[in-house]
């Protein structure tokens, strides 16, 4: 079974840039979280898609941040314009749905803002 | 909001040694999950503790979840060099909103010396 694919895997902007991640999960899976980790902290969640829906986007910065999923698969999330304490990693995760306690997370998103 | 306090934030062992590590809340859990997160990848659930007093093992891994609700432990017996990751514990929502939800402690880096 293929796992959360998610691209790019490194991505270097300046500040006031735009920046979009994509994350595809796995076959199947309803639920779609993103998930923000900087440097020496634990991932934070950002939004929680079921299928198409947004279920939690309470910590999501919506003055720049922005995701959707159209079609209930795959995710893209979007940073406009990025700051500098955006750096972190972006990381997506899937779920069945019937052990929401196990999500299955991608490689991340690496971003580096200047 | 919840509060999970890791320690010690980082250890540094031989190979062979066992190792313990531990998880306290300000609040009572539900359920506490145990993710390990590879360098250069997304975490990895390594154990999910459902009830007071479980004790669960997962090849040299134990943990178990505090009487009083609020603390679980983490030992890894053994240490081999892939053991080398950072280890968090984390909160899983239980209803409403923050069904699904999990909430991630700042973790625990471990380094294994051959």
């Amino acid at each position: 079974e293929a796992g959360v694919a998610q691209s790019p895997r490194y991505k270097i902007i300046e500040k006031r840039q735009s920046v979009a991640f994509w994350c595809n999960p796995i076959s199947g899976h309803a639920t779609l979280y993103w998930y923000q980790q900087i440097l020496g902290q634990g991932p934070k969640l950002l939004i929680q898609f079921q299928n198409n829906g947004v279920v939690d986007d309470s910590q999501l910065p919506k003055d720049r941040f922005s995701a959707e999923r159209l079609k209930g698969v795959d995710s893209t999330l979007k940073i406009q314009p990025a700051k500098l304490e955006d750096s972190a990693v972006y990381l997506c995760a899937s779920s069945g749905g019937t052990r929401p306690e196990e999500q299955y997370f991608g490689p991340g998103t690496r971003l580096t803002v200047t | 909001g919840q509060q999970l306090n890791q320690s010690p934030q980082s250890m540094f062992i031989q190979e062979g040694e066992d190792v313990s590590m531990n998880c306290t809340s300000s609040s009572i859990f539900n359920t506490w999950l145990w993710y390990k997160q590879d360098p250069g990848e997304g975490p990895v659930l390594l154990i999910a503790l459902y009830k007071a007093g479980e004790l669960t093992s997962n090849g040299r891994l134990t943990a178990q979840f505090g009487i009083t609700r609020k603390d679980s432990f983490l030992n890894i017996s053994a240490s081999i060099p892939s053991d080398v990751g950072i280890y968090f514990c984390v909160r899983l929502g239980a209803g409403g909103t923050s069904y699904g939800k999990l909430t991630f402690g700042q973790g625990t880096i471990l380094t294994v010396h051959p």
